[in-house]
């Protein structure tokens, strides 16, 4: 089962508003990424977490706040973002970093 | 800076036709070869990975990876219009995270 999950499937916001986009996976993997992909762009790396531990920031504001509570699951929360902010979320897992990874569907964000 | 590099495209095959997309990598010491197909409003889906030089082949997919010439293919074929997506390159060394190509967009016409 190569099964990543992502909720919602889709979200609007205001620029006011706290939201948190869900992940969660149950292959064993002990790596979990999020992405952020616009359109017609390849996708573009924001977190990595390895066993539990923010690995990699890539300079991402700090209106995005990632969290992976235990091995299976992580979480992205966001707040005060901006309309530039509107893109799909992609999580993705892999047995360890940064072997194949497996993505999810994706939540479509979309901050007005 | 490391880079991965792929034509944009559109590249258009018609059916039945083989549909040859290519990868060039500048990190010399990368590891490890992926191939992702995303078709438009989904994610990406993992569809082919090499590790070693040489040629690799899972159905009608075959990767080909030549690290002296820092090199990366993929071949389809029998290509079919359900083949039609984006089909993005990614390229790691260890320690590291993915770096990806901007993707090549594939036409297959019936």
């Amino acid at each position: 089962d190569t099964e990543v999950t992502q909720t919602p499937k889709h979200l609007v916001m205001g620029m006011t508003n706290k939201k948190s986009l869900k992940c969660e996976q149950h292959m064993g993997h002990r790596a979990m990424y999020w992405y952020k992909q616009k359109a017609k762009k390849p996708p573009e790396l924001m977190f990595v977490y390895s066993y539990e531990k923010l690995s990699i920031n890539e300079s991402v504001p700090s209106r995005f706040s990632p969290e992976c509570p235990n091995s299976s699951l992580l979480n992205l929360h966001l707040h005060a973002l901006q309309p530039e902010d509107s893109a799909l979320y992609l999580c993705a897992s892999s047995h360890e970093a940064p072997s194949e990874q497996y993505f999810g569907p994706g939540t479509r964000l979309t901050v007005t | 800076q490391k880079e991965v590099e792929q034509n944009s495209g559109p590249l258009s095959v018609p059916e039945g036709a083989i549909a040859s997309l290519n990868c060039t990598y500048s990190d010399r010491v990368s590891q490890s070869f992926f191939w992702y197909r995303q078709y438009s409003g989904k994610s990406p889906e993992l569809i082919m990975s090499i590790y070693s030089n040489g040629d690799k082949e899972d159905g009608r997919f075959t990767a080909q990876l030549n690290k002296a010439s820092q090199y990366v293919s993929l071949l389809i074929r029998d290509s079919q219009p359900s083949d039609s997506a984006t089909y993005l390159c990614a390229v790691n060394q260890a320690g590291t995270a993915l770096i990806f190509g901007k993707g090549t967009t594939l036409s297959v016409s019936s």
